[in-house]
């Protein structure tokens, strides 16, 4: 297992055209998070998905941004109509969602995103 | 809404030589997390170490220990023996920890530590 996986690396896009972005997982893993980190900024909470359902959702995360996770697998983050606002680096972790006891958060490379 | 403070941008240490990174948080919860994560340049973020709020002894991984102040809401780390690879950004985290939590982490803004040889 090579831990959790994202692509692209590097995304660059012109204002208001839609991107789309993709998270694996490490196997097994059942719950699944989304972050956003800003320059100079720590990664703040877009979204979470435990298995296929998508259970917490940031206010963040606007009516442009839509995540999903087809049959609790690799997850994808759209964003449509790109603003240069959403210039960041996105964020993928997962962790096992084991009963009982702690479940550390595993992170992906993430996917830096450049809107001109 | 819980949040996250860390009040010192940039922190620039000896090699060999010990420091310590602060990190507030604001909760109304008795049962959390606490986390120190590093992200270096380029890399992805991995766990440095935890500390559960239930406990009160202070967490130790090898050479990185926390303070935990749990009155004071206070939570910071201890790197001794300061090496060229703890060059990094540092992030102090909060996570609720009740049935049912999602465990979404709450990041503070980072400290930036550099190592002198």
């Amino acid at each position: 297992d090579t831990g959790v996986s994202q692509n692209p690396r590097h995304k660059i896009t012109k204002r208001g055209q839609n991107v789309t972005f993709r998270c694996d997982p490490i196997s097994e893993h059942n719950r699944l998070y989304w972050y956003r980190q800003t320059l100079g900024q720590g990664p703040e909470f877009l979204t979470y998905f435990q298995n296929e359902a998508q259970l917490e959702k940031s206010r963040l995360l606007s009516d442009r941004f839509s995540a999903e996770r087809p049959k609790g697998s690799f997850s994808t983050l759209e964003i449509q109509r790109t603003e240069q606002g959403d210039s960041a680096m996105y964020l993928c972790a997962s962790s096992p969602g084991l009963a009982g006891t702690y479940n550390e958060q595993f992170f992906g490379p993430g996917t830096r995103l450049t809107v001109l | 809404a819980q949040t996250v403070t860390q009040s010192q941008p940039e922190m620039s240490v000896q090699e060999a030589e010990t420091v310590t990174l602060s990190c507030t948080y604001d909760t109304s919860e008795s049962d959390y997390y606490l986390f120190w994560y590093k992200q270096p340049p380029s890399r992805q973020m991995i766990l440095v170490i935890r500390q559960e709020a239930y406990k009160q002894q202070n967490a130790t991984e090898n050479r990185f220990s926390v303070n935990f102040q749990k009155a004071a809401k206070s939570f910071s780390l201890k790197i001794s023996d300061s090496q060229l690879g703890d060059a990094a950004m540092y992030f102090c985290a909060y996570s609720d920890d009740y049935g049912g939590a999602t465990n979404k982490l709450i990041f503070g803004t980072g400290t930036l530590l550099a190592v002198q040889p």
